[in-house]
């Protein structure tokens, strides 16, 4: 499979704990994307990174999160003290991030329940 | 501030028929659109896209129309199958597409 993959896919977790996610993308592709849906919306736009560098982040995304691209390859995104409101569904996207191939490839998602 | 929309949270249509997803903006410098299927328990799923510099664009059974003086682009999918029900999203950038704002979704159910 070369899609882009998601780990864990399912994640319960108390209020004030740590929790990280991974994200695998398609192997050529340069840029790497997370967002966050919650119910009824759209997917939120959270942060990218072309290659390792993390070249935007959305204002919305509290110093709780972080977000990493060590060798350009794979992706994590850590949340501290995690909060209930923080329940949502995280997900990944790559794209080649050139010419006009700016379509994006998701991942299944993380699901986060913070009890 | 929603950037997108999609006013219609669902829609039937008769398999066979012609399926037409709505979208609006309202950011000007957007100039590059997406839609997007997605499944229950899967992320969304790649369908079709346009650039500004077209006002049509074709694949399959799927088309996507961009009316930019009116700031709204439209789906369609001739004819519908029972397969094409599902949430679909309109998505918009601005730029080099570093960052897309996705609509709410438009629940599509296609009868047998």
């Amino acid at each position: 499979d070369t899609g882009v993959s998601q780990d864990p896919r399912h994640k319960i977790t108390k209020r004030g704990q740590n929790v990280t996610f991974r994200c695998d993308p398609i192997s050529e592709h340069n840029r790497l994307y997370w967002y966050r849906q919650t119910l009824g919306q759209g997917p939120e736009f959270l942060t990218y990174f072309q290659n390792e560098a993390q070249l935007e982040k959305s204002r919305l995304l509290s110093d709780r999160f972080s977000a990493e691209r060590p060798k350009g390859s794979f992706s994590t995104l850590e949340i501290q003290r995690t909060e209930q409101g923080d329940s949502a569904m995280y997900l990944c996207a790559s794209s080649l991030g050139h010419g006009l191939a700016y379509e994006q490839y998701f991942g299944p998602g993380t699901r986060l329940t913070v009890t | 501030d929603q950037q997108v929309k999609q006013n219609s949270p669902s829609l039937s249509v008769q398999e066979g028929r012609i399926s037409i997803l709505n979208c609006d903006y309202t950011n000007s410098m957007f100039d590059y659109f997406l839609w997007y299927k997605k499944y229950p328990a899967e992320g969304p799923t790649f369908l079709i896209s346009i650039s500004s510099i077209k006002d049509k664009n074709e694949d399959g059974r799927f088309t996507v129309f961009l009316n930019k003086s009116a700031k709204h682009l439209s789906l369609h999918i001739v004819p519908s199958q029972p397969g094409d029900s599902a949430v679909y999203f309109c998505a918009a950038s601005a730029g080099t597409g570093n960052q897309f704002y996705f609509g709410t979704g438009t629940s599509l159910t296609v009868i047998p």
